[in-house]
């Protein structure tokens, strides 16, 4: 069964101090992705990769970056948080289902809140 | 790139009714709509899902339609129960976008189904 792991569950951080939410996977799936899910505006794609050392902007990337040293993890990490980036945050991947399409399975989420 | 809407944002039923959660995309080469329910606390979790070949797929009481010449797609719930309570989201992929495997989302529905 496809697993995706987030650390940690819950974060409050104080305004500039950086940090970095970890997602390790264990299906060994080339795609992972993460998004963040606020009210009223559904998940928005946050940065995306789609192999090792192969990441790509999504749809709000502005104070986020990712890295994708090896297949399974993919950590976001955020330099210098604001109180706009507090948010519930998914990593998930994604496989080609065996119907076609994309299937993306996501983790638990990460309630961060910057103060 | 692409754009869902997603409506209603809230709908409450009462138990034993139906429910209906329409969704419309803007990228006609979208071509895989899956739907996502996701109950408190929890990761988005895929409940069924449609191809562009496809008209109509159903799942016991779960379906979803799919018009692509007016590209709109819809879930229906039949005879809901205290348990579907949850938010809905449909997304819609196999655009260019992240090698085709980015899924963009609605904005999400709140259903609640009342005894």
């Amino acid at each position: 069964e496809a697993q995706v792991t987030q650390n940690p569950r819950y974060l409050i951080t104080v305004t500039g101090k950086k940090l970095t939410v970890t997602c390790s996977q264990n299906m060994n799936h080339e795609y992972m992705s993460w998004y963040r899910q606020d009210p009223g505006l559904g998940l928005r794609q946050i940065y995306y990769s789609m192999n090792v050392e192969v990441t790509d902007k999504g749809d709000v990337p502005e104070g986020y970056k990712v890295s994708r040293k090896e297949k399974r993890n993919f950590p976001l990490i955020l330099e210098s948080p604001s109180p706009n980036q507090t948010s519930l945050y998914f990593c998930a991947i994604a496989r080609q289902g065996a119907r076609g399409g994309t299937e993306a399975f996501f983790g638990q989420g990460t309630r961060l809140t910057v103060v | 790139g692409e754009n869902v809407e997603q409506h209603p944002s809230t709908l409450s039923v009462q138990e034993g009714d139906s429910a209906v959660i329409k969704c419309t995309y803007s990228d006609s080469a979208s071509n895989y709509f899956p739907w996502y329910k996701q109950e408190l606390g929890k990761g988005p979790q895929l409940i069924i899902d449609i191809r562009s070949n496809v008209g109509e797929k159903k799942d016991q009481r779960i379906a979803v339609t799919l018009n692509k010449t007016a590209k709109h797609f819809s879930l229906h719930i039949t005879e809901t129960q205290p348990e579907d309570s949850a938010v809905y989201f449909c997304a819609a992929s196999g655009g260019i976008t992240g090698g085709g495997n980015k899924l963009t989302f609605g904005t999400g529905t709140q259903l609640k189904v009342e005894l």
